[in-house]
């Protein structure tokens, strides 16, 4: 079945980067749309960034944009975050989640990464 | 960008009963509405796309209606693992697919 892991949370001052991982396996990763989508201690869900299935297509909420920057290497069936200018408002469990495309439902979600911005 | 609102933001209820919530657009999204269920510590999980359309496996007592600006998601019969809180999710505006608060169901 259909397997999405995160990784690369932590702990990490203010203005510093931090990059995460999506490993993908069980299905077909070239072929699909691929999301991150982020939800602060307590907090509601919050999109942050979609990428089309081959690259060519980049979207971010207005939160994020200039600050990360989403891409994926089919080679390596893995998903990417990079996080720079890091703010304490970016603290958040970090999902990554699959569509048939980037217009279409979040049909399977990894299990979440933890990101902690602090001093 | 689009806005979600749902209602209520909580609501206590029995094993059995009935429960709605509701969903509303700030402008039109046509039918482009998911509804997610998601349980503490754990990722959510679709339910429902297309505002009415059931996700695969997901059992029939889960049910979405309305179009436009308002929507409505119906548990038929509460078990006690429905016990989440529920999202709705707007995909009609690139690049905004916006959540709803949520809404938190939980029993008496």
């Amino acid at each position: 079945q259909v397997q999405l892991v995160e990784s690369g949370g932590g702990v990490v001052q203010p203005g510093r980067s931090l990059r995460l991982s999506c490993a993908a396996s069980e299905f077909t990763f070239s072929t699909y749309a691929m999301h991150w989508v982020r939800q602060a201690p307590g907090k509601g869900l919050e999109w942050v960034a979609v990428v089309a299935y081959d690259g060519s297509n980049l979207y971010y909420a207005d939160s994020v944009k200039g600050r990360f920057t989403i891409s994926r290497d089919n080679s390596k069936n893995t998903l990417y975050l990079q996080m720079d200018s890091l703010r304490e408002e970016d603290t958040a469990v970090y999902f990554c989640a699959r569509a048939r495309i980037i217009v279409a439902p979040f049909t399977h979600w990894g299990q979440g990464t933890l990101v902690t911005v602090s001093s | 960008d689009i806005q979600m609102t749902q209602s209520p933001s909580s609501l206590s209820t029995s094993v059995g009963d009935r429960v709605t919530i509701t969903c509303q657009a700030s402008q039109d999204i046509r039918k482009n509405l998911n509804w997610y269920q998601q349980k503490p510590g754990k990722a959510p999980k679709l339910l429902i796309y297309d505002t009415s359309n059931l996700a695969t496996g997901v059992p029939s007592r889960f049910s979405g209606s309305g179009s436009g600006t308002d929507f409505t998601f119906t548990i038929s019969t509460l078990q006690p693992e429905d016990i989440a809180t529920y999202y709705c999710q707007q995909y009609d505006n690139l690049p905004s697919f916006t959540f709803g608060p949520g809404t938190k169901v939980d029993v008496k």
